[in-house]
């Protein structure tokens, strides 16, 4: 089966900074690939799927890019409101596994 | 608006056996895959098992392999999990969850989770 990985762990910037977490399969997955933001003590949201298409009512400085095993969430400027659990997915064929998680928290 | 209730979980010991399910409403059940997906207390997400809208194809994760079943019924709108041979490593909150409709394996809504917890 295919592992998905995902750097950093966790991480803290400022209000405003650019952030980027990476998700990596270990085998080519080509655009099939989704990021999910899970608030603390929240239910899982989709944020983007076909690694780069943002779902409906997802604020515009969240942005997904790559293909193949690569892939990358970026915020473009942190706000206080982003503050959560984001994970990968994939999903070009089962199992759907997902990336372990990136925790993003205000510096 | 899209409205998933899971019902059936609570606490069973090792070995044992319960059964999850999930009320759908909102949309139109009979068209939608639909999913289980789990979290244990402070970790992440894990995907446990997926069903076509028609029952045709049913995947598992590896880890719930010939222990837990899903199935469906569309007549009640209606998405459940057998779980049997628990274990203390499947306590988690257990989510139903729908798929987009044309984009097989993305979960476009989630339920409010059920806790399953094991130990004797």
């Amino acid at each position: 089966d295919i592992q998905m990985t995902q750097s950093p762990s966790s991480l803290s910037a400022s209000v405003g900074d650019r952030v980027t977490i990476t998700c990596r399969a270990s085998q080519g997955i080509s655009n099939y690939l989704a990021w999910y933001q899970q608030k603390p003590g929240k239910v899982p949201k989709l944020l983007i799927y076909a690694a780069s298409t943002l779902q409906s009512g997802v604020p515009s400085r969240f942005s997904g890019s790559g293909s193949g095993t690569d892939f990358t969430l970026t915020i473009s400027s942190l706000q206080p409101e982003d503050v959560a659990t984001y994970y990968c997915q994939k999903y070009n064929s089962a199992p759907f596994t997902f990336g372990p998680g990136t925790k993003v928290d205000i510096k | 608006e899209v409205q998933l209730v899971e019902s059936g979980g609570g606490l069973v010991k090792p070995g044992g056996s319960l059964r999850l399910s999930c009320a759908a409403s909102g949309f139109t059940f009979s068209s939608y895959s639909m999913n289980w997906v789990r979290q244990a207390p402070g970790k992440g997400l894990e995907w446990v098992s997926s069903i076509s809208s028609s029952s045709s194809y049913i995947y598992y994760a590896d880890s719930v392999k010939g222990r837990f079943t899903i199935s469906r019924d569309n007549a009640k709108n209606s998405l459940y999990l057998q779980m049997n041979s628990l274990r203390a490593e499947d306590t988690a909150v257990y989510y139903c969850a729908r798929e987009g409709i044309t984009i097989f394996g993305v979960v476009m809504s989630w339920g409010q989770g059920t806790l399953v917890t094991v130990s004797s």
